[in-house]
């Protein structure tokens, strides 16, 4: 079974700076992706960014980028320019590729990030 | 706005009760997933249905069932409910080996 571990049960982050949060996995499979949601005081899950194992190329959208390394298991999360919206737990999810049919995220157990104004 | 849609957002009953979660995908997503979310377990996966048929099966109770109706809404079925049935209930949808995109999510309070 896979598990995801996110050591960072809380972090804080000057306004403007630049934070990492991290994340690492545990799976025998070699296909797969990867996502950061962010749940913010509302509680709707918003998915950030995704990454697909196959993929060497770490994604990137707008502030919010990965740093992917396949063979240690470690999948950051990088926000640039921290804005107050960016307060939120974050969590980092895993699926499978190759188990056709099902579909399900193994979940984090989040990383609360605060922003200081 | 993710397009699922969750009913009701705030659903508050007895213990030995039975409730119904309902959950419409975003257009045109054939999948549909049920996750719940407490305190001491944190976001776990209940269930996904793809086309109305079950496709996969996580850590759910037997007291709790879901379906997936032919226009694509799915209901969870909570029964007997018990204090640490308390938790966030999400649906999420996504199209074939697409990304999961959540509802609101309905927060059940048993008391």
């Amino acid at each position: 079974a896979q598990t995801v571990t996110q050591s960072q049960p809380e972090m804080s982050v000057q306004e403007a700076e630049t934070v990492t949060l991290s994340c690492t996995y545990d799976t025998s499979e070699s296909d797969y992706y990867l996502f950061w949601y962010k749940q913010p005081p509302s509680r709707q899950m918003i998915l950030v960014i995704r990454q697909e194992a196959y993929k060497q190329q770490n994604a990137t959208e707008n502030r919010f980028s990965v740093n992917f390394q396949k063979a240690a298991k470690s999948f950051s999360l990088k926000i640039s320019d921290s804005q107050l919206g960016d307060a939120a737990m974050y969590f980092c999810a895993y699926r499978s590729r190759t188990n056709f049919g099902n579909e399900k995220l193994t979940f984090g157990t989040g990383t609360r990030l605060t922003i200081i104004p | 706005d993710s397009g699922v849609t969750q009913t009701p957002k705030h659903l508050i009953t007895a213990t030995g009760q039975r409730v119904t979660l309902r959950c419409s995908p975003r257009s045109g997503d054939l999948s549909v997933y049920w996750y719940q979310q407490s305190l001491d377990q944190g976001l776990q996966f209940l269930i996904q249905y793809y086309n109305g048929e079950e496709r996969a099966k996580g850590n759910i109770l037997e007291r709790f069932s879901a379906q997936q109706f032919p226009d694509l809404h799915s209901e969870l079925n909570l029964s007997s409910l018990e204090l640490g049935d308390s938790a966030l209930y999400f649906c999420a949808s996504s199209a074939l080996r697409g990304p999961q995109f959540f509802g609101p999510g309905t927060r059940l309070t048993v008391l």
